[in-house]
């Protein structure tokens, strides 16, 4: 059975960095995209980004650009999301998902559970 | 970027009849190469992450029942539940992925009446 296993998140203050961490199981990391997507209280969903099989091609949404780090470790079966200079407006519930198939450019297929990230002072 | 609208904002829907989500993007999704609309419906219970229900604006995920159908093409689509059950309480989002940044509608709650 697939399964994504969030972890990593909690409270940070305004500035501060986190690495999120997103176990696999039930399949080969390394034979999927996949994503990073996030979710603010109470709010809709934000695509985050996006690594595709590889791992060369990361793509990143603006509002992380410059500042957060997509990669995966196919050895340990574990995607990351760096997150550097972290802001209030990062505060989020942060989603990894498994894309269907190897394209980035493909629908967010299977999801974690989230992982908690606040920001603040 | 590609922005998503959805209509309505929410719903409510009497047990067993037919609920409908549109979703419109500002410019098309449809990529001629290969015949298919970049476009997913995501079913959000409360409390849960996202679930996959349609991909390709008209393919049922597996396991998702046949009451959930996808219709559309280009920049109009739309999500069709037909027959409402209790369990389908919940908000549903569309998204596209044929450009970067990959964006989601605002989501539609639908509720029962």
């Amino acid at each position: 059975e697939e399964q994504l296993l969030e972890s990593g998140g909690g409270l940070v203050q305004p500035g501060g960095s986190l690495r999120l961490s997103c176990a696999a199981s039930g399949f080969i990391l390394s034979s999927y995209a996949m994503s990073w997507v996030r979710q603010a209280p109470g709010k809709g969903l934000e695509w985050v980004s996006s690594i595709c099989v590889g791992g060369d091609t990361t793509h990143y949404a603006e509002s992380v650009k410059g500042r957060f780090t997509i990669s995966r470790d196919n050895s340990k079966n574990t995607l990351y999301l760096y997150m550097n200079s972290l802001r209030a407006d990062d505060t989020a519930v942060y989603y990894c998902a498994k894309n269907l198939g190897t394209g980035c450019y493909a629908t967010h297929g299977y999801w974690g559970q989230g992982t908690l990230v606040t920001v603040s002072s | 970027d590609i922005v998503m609208t959805q209509t309505p904002d929410s719903l409510a829907v009497s047990l067993g009849e037919r609920a409908t989500i549109n979703c419109k993007s500002s410019q098309s999704v449809f990529y001629s190469s290969n015949n298919r609309n970049y476009l997913t419906w995501y079913q959000q219970l409360p409390g849960q992450p996202p679930k996959l229900l349609i991909y390709w604006a008209t393919t049922r995920e597996s396991g998702v029942p046949d009451r959930f159908s996808g219709s559309g093409s280009g920049t109009d689509f739309t999500l069709t539940i037909s027959s409402l059950q209790a369990e389908d309480v919940a908000i549903y989002y569309c998204q596209q992925h044929y450009s970067i940044p990959f964006t989601f509608g605002p989501g539609t709650k639908v509720d029962i009446k």
